[in-house]
């Protein structure tokens, strides 16, 4: 079964850039996945679909300077101009052929 | 807007059993693939039950399978999970989800403690 992998935790600084891994298990590297983000005290909230060959789908009210990329068995997602809201868990999510579904085991992001 | 609203969240006892209810509205809820995701206190995101939009084919992750129950009423908008044989590492905000692979929207969730 796919499994993904992300460090635990990543920062930057108040209006810097910050860029997060979610690498696909062994023989899955043409999945695609989501991600998703946890703020403190909230529910999740999806953030894009990305393909393996970097395109991306923002989920609704989701600002541009949330982006996507791909390489191999990478999946990466690309924070522009942190905010301090931006402070929170990212997620990412993949399914294969269907359920059962898998999340990574999140990265949390502090802005220094 | 699309909504989720989980309800029926409560602290019970190990071996108990519990009903969690999730209001949808603002997309066509007959037509949506629905699932439960839920986060212990300090972990991550684990998804644990899948159903496709008529409720004839669920999926569970193992760590529930045989506990609990998904089921759906399309003529309420309404999505259920019915938890049995409740035991301490279920203790978890229970979060209801539309998505067919990826997750779209996502509720508040609702919390379920379970102690003795």
């Amino acid at each position: 079964q796919v499994m993904l992998s992300q460090s635990p935790s990543a920062s930057a600084s108040l209006g810097a850039s910050v860029k997060l891994t979610c690498t696909l298990s062994s023989g899955y590297s043409t999945y695609a996945i989501a991600w998703h983000q946890v703020q403190p005290g909230k529910g999740p909230r999806f953030l894009m679909r990305l393909n393996h060959d970097g395109r991306h789908n923002n989920g609704d009210g989701v600002p541009g300077r949330f982006s996507g990329s791909s390489s191999g068995s990478e999946r990466y997602l690309i924070i522009s101009n942190l905010h301090s809201e931006d402070e929170a868990d990212y997620y990412c999510q993949t399914w294969g052929t269907g359920p059962p579904y898998v999340f990574g085991s999140g990265t949390k992001v502090t802005v220094l | 807007d699309v909504q989720l609203a989980e309800s029926g969240g409560a602290l019970v006892h190990p071996g108990e059993s519990l009903k969690l209810s999730c209001a949808a509205s603002g997309f066509t809820f007959s037509l949506s693939e629905m699932n439960w995701v839920r986060q212990a206190p300090g972990k991550g995101l684990e998804w644990i039950s899948y159903i496709t939009s008529a409720g004839t084919t669920v999926f569970y992750a193992d760590s529930v399978k045989g506990r609990f129950t998904i089921s759906r009423d399309n003529s309420q908008n309404s999505l259920f999970l019915h938890l049995d044989s409740l035991r301490a590492d279920d203790t978890a905000v229970y979060y209801c989800a539309r998505g067919h692979y990826e997750i779209v929207s996502w509720g508040q969730g609702t919390l379920v403690t379970v102690s003795s």
